[in-house]
């Protein structure tokens, strides 16, 4: 069976310093890997994918994640963060496949502060 | 475009009672999702669906049934809700395996 861990419930991190999220996973296969983030009352806004290719992806807002395959992991990091940055992130993953299943982790809070 | 539109937003429901939460999609997506979010668990998947007239269990299905009769639709119904059930419901569209999903805005169901 496929999963995500997220093993951090929480992260802080100070305005304009770089912020890591850290993200593993388990799947068969070649791994669809995605990062989305959620603010207060909302639904999930997508981030940023790695399907294939070079293993430091850009996405939105100035975020990136670095796919290790050996170490299986995606984590989300941005060089310099921003207040506005605080909210819940959530990685997922997804097997090749026709009839995959879309699968998250439990979640990182972030929270930047002045 | 609407994208991903969920009825209702709110709702609060005695134990036993029954009711269907609609999902609706407007960007002709194969693939269509049901997850519940709750605290400290993430987003955990009900049901999911990878075309019109199918449907599949993911990894809490106990208590609910979908069914994807139009290829933009997809319902969730709960035949007898259940406190455990209080929840926010989010559905999810996408339109293959290596594409992003785009979700709905939730709904927040409570089971009294």
């Amino acid at each position: 069976a496929q999963s995500v861990a997220q093993p951090e419930d929480q992260v802080n991190v100070a305005e304009g310093n770089p912020l890591t999220v850290k993200c593993t996973y388990s799947v068969s296969g070649n791994p669809y890997l995605f990062w989305y983030v959620q603010y207060p009352n909302r639904g999930l806004q997508f981030l940023l994918k790695y399907i294939t290719g070079d293993n430091l992806v850009k996405g939105s807002y100035g975020f990136e994640a670095e796919f290790n395959k050996s170490q299986t992991s995606f984590h989300l990091k941005k060089p310099s963060a921003l207040v506005s940055d605080s909210a819940l992130y959530f990685c997922a993953v997804r097997a090749p496949g026709t009839a995959s299943k879309l699968t998250f982790g439990t979640g990182t809070r972030l929270q930047v502060t002045l | 475009n609407a994208g991903v539109t969920q009825t209702p937003k709110f709702r609060v429901l005695k134990t036993g009672q029954s009711m269907t939460l609609l999902c609706a999609q407007d960007m002709n997506h194969e693939y269509m999702y049901w997850y519940r979010q709750d605290p400290g668990m993430g987003l955990r998947l009900i049901h999911y669906s990878v075309g019109e007239g199918t449907t599949a269990k993911g990894e809490v299905p106990d208590g609910y049934n979908v069914s994807r009769l139009k290829k933009q639709n997809f319902l969730l119904g709960l035949e007898s809700a259940a406190p455990s059930q209080t929840s926010v419901y989010f559905c999810a569209s996408s339109p293959g395996t290596g594409r992003e999903a785009f979700f709905g805005q939730g709904t927040r169901l409570t089971v009294v």
